[in-house]
């Protein structure tokens, strides 16, 4: 089944205490993203990544990192957590054709910082 | 650059009765349109997408949108609501190798 899997759904941590969310796909598509949505603001982009080893910054990267090492990976680290990046996270891929390749998303991590 | 406005935040009808749910967008090039659903507590499902083809679009569970140019729109309608249509929806401009932005979301209240 083609998916895009999370891990872990749900996170609570302490402020400044790294964390990695991971993020993998089995479509082998070279396109994958992050977002965080927060209420009343939809999906914003944190980082993007066309393909292994390329990534670039999104609408709002800072307190983020990424890596892409493999093609089906995504990782999102938080080197020091602070209670604004309580959210909730969407990873998502998608194959880098022409423009109309819809998405498809993980199923969330619900992360709070305290 | 682009950008995408749903112009509802909060959308209720009576179960039965069709559903609208607007978004404009804009963008320096041809777009790439899409309607997502979010059931409460679940990832982002696809509805239907919008690729320079027939410019009304037909998606899963009865929804359609029309891609109109002139009205920089893309509404999404439902000809009769359904209890389980009640979700968060929202548009998107983008895809594949161009930048993918978000609306806000429009959330959908399906009265009995």
């Amino acid at each position: 089944e083609a998916q895009v899997t999370q891990n872990p759904r749900y996170l609570i941590t302490v402020t400044g205490k790294k964390l990695t969310v991971t993020c993998s796909q089995n479509m082998n598509h070279e396109y994958m993203s992050w977002y965080r949505q927060d209420p009343g603001l939809g999906l914003r982009q944190i980082y993007y990544s066309m393909n292994v080893e390329v990534t670039d910054k999104g609408d709002v990267p800072e307190g983020y990192k990424v890596s892409r090492k493999e093609k089906r990976n995504f990782p999102l680290i938080l080197e020091s957590p602070s209670p604004n990046q309580t959210s909730l996270y969407f990873c998502a891929s998608s194959a880098v054709l022409t423009g109309g390749t819809e998405a498809f998303f993980g199923q969330g991590t619900r992360l709070t910082v305290v | 650059a682009q950008s995408v406005t749903q112009l509802d935040s909060h959308v209720s009808v009576s179960e039965g009765t069709p559903v609208l749910l607007r978004c404009n967008y804009s963008s320096s090039y041809s777009p790439s349109l899409f309607w997502y659903v979010q059931h409460p507590n679940k990832g982002l499902q696809l509805l239907l997408k919008y690729t320079s083809a027939a410019t009304l679009v037909k998606g899963i569970n009865g929804f359609e949108a029309e891609f109109k140019k002139s009205e920089t729109s893309f509404h999404l309608t439902k000809p009769s609501a359904h209890m389980s249509d009640a979700a968060e929806y929202f548009c998107v401009v983008g895809g594949g190798y161009q930048k993918v932005t978000f609306g806000t979301g429009t959330k959908l209240q399906v009265i009995p």
